[in-house]
């Protein structure tokens, strides 16, 4: 079946612009949450969607940064005024409701190179 | 804050040796999970331990879930290149959220 798909895959832009990353997750997945990447480190949480709870926002590093989940599938990262500290790679996961064991299924990502 | 402490950080081996990679919290997970995570793609799930004590077995890699579900040991058999990649622990938190040790990251030389 169809896994987690993000898009665009690479994204090159000017600092300042505003960028717009998309995730599809895995269809009935009530679990969503954005990551970041930076080179050669781990995971770095940024926001959390879980059916139709407020999302857990805790980790958006500032006000540039938001996101937001569409009838509770499809999400976007939208990051504005973008800075060259953005650049990274933008993981996207979704997992089950399955309360005890939640498998993340992620997706390969959206590189951000901010020039 | 519930945290899970991954190590080492950093590990380079000869193809053909033996490793353990280590994952640790001062708190209780209700389960944990291990990923491989290879360059240019997201982390995959290789196993979730539930039970304390529990040892799972993957091929050549077998998954150790402690007694008091603290912590969770990854050791590898022979080790072959394929086997390099940023392994990653991770659990639900008490909010039910999932949490990520930042990883060991492994080079098998050949």
């Amino acid at each position: 079946g169809a896994g987690v798909s993000q898009s665009p895959s690479n994204k090159v832009t000017e600092k300042g612009k505003d960028v717009e990353l998309r995730c599809d997750p895995i269809s009935g997945h009530t679990a969503l949450y954005w990551y970041r990447q930076s080179l050669g480190q781990g995971l770095e949480f940024l926001i959390y969607f879980q059916g139709n709870s407020a999302p857990d926002k805790s980790g958006l590093p500032s006000d540039r940064f938001s996101a937001e989940r569409t009838g509770g599938s499809v999400s976007t990262l939208t990051i504005q005024r973008t800075q060259q500290e953005d650049s990274a790679v933008y993981l996207c996961a979704s997992s089950p409701s399955d309360p005890e064991f939640r498998p993340q299924h992620f997706g390969d990502g959206t590189r951000l190179s901010i020039l | 804050t519930q945290l899970l402490e991954q190590s080492p950080q950093f590990l380079s081996i000869q193809e053909g040796e033996n490793l353990t990679v280590y994952c640790n919290s001062s708190s209780v997970f209700s389960s944990l999970q291990w990923y491989r995570q290879e360059p240019g793609e997201g982390p995959v799930l290789l196993v979730t331990v539930v039970t304390g004590g529990e040892v799972k077995k993957l091929k050549r890699l077998t998954f150790q879930f402690g007694d008091a579900r603290k912590d969770s040991s990854l050791h590898i058999t022979a080790a072959q290149p394929g086997d390099t990649g940023l392994y990653l622990c991770a659990g639900p938190n008490r909010d039910d959220k999932i949490i990520f040790g930042k990883g060991t990251r492994l080079h098998i030389l050949p």
